[in-house]
This record gives C-alpha cells, structure tokens and sequence, in this order.
C-alpha cells in the first residue's frame, strides 16, 4: 500500500525553526515527486512546492519562495519543510502528497496532515 | 497565474438528490491537468477524477466529472450520506504550478 506518514502536531513561538517530515512507504519513493500544500484554519488549499527525491529538484510557488524550504533524504524516502523563523500567520495544518506520474497531473495519496501551531 | 473559481460556494442537498458544482478557470487550459479532490472535516483530501472525467481507483460511479477548456463540472448522481464535504478543483500549469479552487462545500439540507 502506497502510504505518507507525517510527523506529529507541532506547537512553537514566533521565531523559532521547525521542520516537520513526511516518510513514503509502498513505492519507489525516488521515482515520485513529493508536493506540499498548506490549509489555513478553516480555508481552502495552497500548493507551497514540490521536490523530486531522486535529484532533490525542487520548485516553489512564487508565493513561498524564501519563505520555507523543502527538501528530502532518499535514504530515508523522507521528504521536509521548514522554517527558519516562524510566524503567527503559519498556523496551519501542511499536508505531503505524493504526485501523479505520466501525462496527468494529480496528487495522491495524501499524508494525514501535521497540524503546526505558532503562537507566543 | 490561472485562477480556479467554484461555484457555488454552499450546497444544501438532500441524500439521494444530484449535486452538480462548477470550476471556472481564467484562462484556457488541457483537461489532461484538472482534478477533483473530496476533503471531509479533519480528514486529508481525497482525490475523486483526474484528467478531467476519469475517476481514481476505488471512487464509486455515482462520481463523473466533465469540462474542458475553461468550464468543468463534477456531478454526483444520488447523494449518499458520507458524499456531504468539500470538494476543490485543482490544476497544473507550467513552471510548474499547481492552483486549488477555493472549494464547494456540500451540505445536507
């Protein structure tokens, strides 16, 4: 089963770093671009960027550009998101998600979510 | 950019009634690149159709989807109880990027 696990709900300060995971099982995890979306309290879906594990190529939305990183150890068919220094407004529950292959563009499966709280 | 707009934004159905909810795009763009995802409270998205009118392994039937260009429609025949949440349209453009509508929300009546 192809399967996402992310790390657990994370409660930080302004300021502070943070980097939370998503580990891939159930597939060649080098072979599958991973992407990241982010969901406000209460709102809709963002797509923040997405890594290819085998080479570490990644792309941003111009609208995360510089404000986080994503990156991946293969080794570990684990892929990441951090911040450097968070803010209030990056409360929100980040999802991981496997992309399509071939002519289509999709997302699936998704992980379950890591729900990360920033508050001073 | 392409900017995905739904409609309508609230849905209030009945179980067994037909829910038909619309994704407008800004500018024209393949039917290749278009997805719907259902996404119940406190649970990930789903993803329902990809290729604008082919659905993902295991979606019951009672889901079809259809549209090209810029107008693309999801249509669920008889609703069931567990069909009441959100569903976004999503699309990929070039670069790349990936935009969501804002979402339907699907709401027993």
């Amino acid at each position: 089963e192809v399967q996402l696990v992310q790390s657990g709900a994370e409660v930080k300060k302004p300021g502070e770093s943070l980097k939370i995971s998503c580990k891939g099982s159930g597939y060649r995890f080098t072979d599958y671009w991973i992407g990241w979306v982010r969901q406000m309290p209460g709102k809709g879906l963002e797509w923040m960027g997405i890594i290819y594990p085998g080479d570490s190529d990644t792309r941003y939305s111009p609208s995360f550009q510089g404000q986080v990183t994503i990156s991946a150890d293969k080794s570990l068919s684990t892929a990441y998101l951090q911040w450097s220094r968070l803010k209030a407004s990056d409360t929100a529950i980040y999802y991981c998600a496997r992309h399509s292959s071939g002519p289509y563009n999709w997302f699936d499966p998704w992980g379950q979510g890591t729900l990360v709280t920033v508050s001073s | 950019e392409i900017v995905l707009t739904q409609s309508p934004g609230t849905l209030s159905l009945s179980p067994g009634e037909r829910a038909t909810l619309s994704c407008r795009a800004s500018q024209s763009f393949s039917s290749s690149y278009l997805a719907w995802y259902q996404q119940k409270p406190g649970q990930a998205p789903r993803l329902l159709i990809y290729g604008a009118s082919i659905r993902a392994t295991g979606i019951p039937d009672r889901f079809s989807a259809s549209g090209s260009v810029t107008d693309f429609t999801l249509t669920i025949s008889r609703l069931e109880p567990d069909d009441f949440a959100v569903y976004y349209c999503q699309q990929y453009g070039s670069s790349p990027e990936y935009t969501f509508g804002q979402g339907t929300k699907l709401e027993i009546k």
